[in-house]
């Protein structure tokens, strides 16, 4: 079975820093996503990358950035962390769209 | 765009029961169609894939069908047990996937 791991289940980070999400998956699946949940407003894609080194914006970007200088790793970053990116975030990857997705098991982030 | 609707938003049931989650799209040229469960706090876990050309997938106690002329999809599930509680979403791809907001199974002792 396919694997997509994040690095990190709970993070709490302070307003202003840095934060990298990182997320890496087993099976060389060509696309690779980024999701926050947030009660209420359900599952919004924030970036999605379809090759190394490719990134597209999803629906809400701004504020995030990406890297994928790897197949196998993906990479959400927050170059300001703000009190409203405290979320859960979730990364997936697929083959193809054919195939399905397959989902990580999530980062909890709070931004104090 | 692809817009994906989900109803009920929220179903409590005994457990034993027969039960039927829907799913609606307004785009049919969807690759597939997915259902995943999510746990409180967890990530997304897929429990079945329909391929367009398909029209239903099974697995256990849990079927899914798909009507792309009609645009719906439903997620069967026999025989409910008090595990079976969760938020259930749908997802239906076009060029990226599209949710809906999820039903909120709880399945009664």
């Amino acid at each position: 079975d396919v694997k997509v791991t994040q690095s990190s289940r709970y993070l709490v980070k302070r307003t202003g820093e840095k934060v990298f999400l990182e997320c890496v998956q087993d099976m060389d699946h060509e696309n690779m996503f980024w999701y926050r949940q947030d009660p209420g407003l359900g599952l919004r894609l924030i970036y999605f990358s379809y090759d190394v080194k490719m990134k597209e914006k999803g629906d809400i970007p701004e504020g995030y950035s990406v890297s994928r200088e790897k197949k196998e790793r993906f990479s959400l970053i927050l170059e300001s962390a703000s009190t409203n990116q405290t979320s859960m975030y979730l990364c997936a990857s697929s083959l193809q769209e054919l195939f399905g997705y397959t989902f990580g098991s999530g980062t909890r982030l709070t931004v104090v | 765009k692809q817009e994906v609707t989900q109803i009920p938003a929220a179903l409590s049931v005994p457990e034993g029961e027969n039960l039927v989650l829907n799913c609606s799209f307004t785009d049919s040229a969807i690759y597939n169609l997915q259902w995943f469960r999510q746990d409180p706090g967890k990530g997304l876990t897929s429990l079945l894939l329909i391929q367009s050309s398909q029209r239903e997938q099974t697995s256990g106690r849990l079927n899914a069908s798909l009507d792309k002329s009609s645009g719906r999809s439903t997620l069967y599930i026999a025989a409910s047990q008090p595990g079976d509680s969760a938020t259930y979403l749908c997802a239906a791809p076009t060029r990226q996937l599209t949710f809906g907001s999820g039903t909120q199974l709880t399945v009664l002792p």
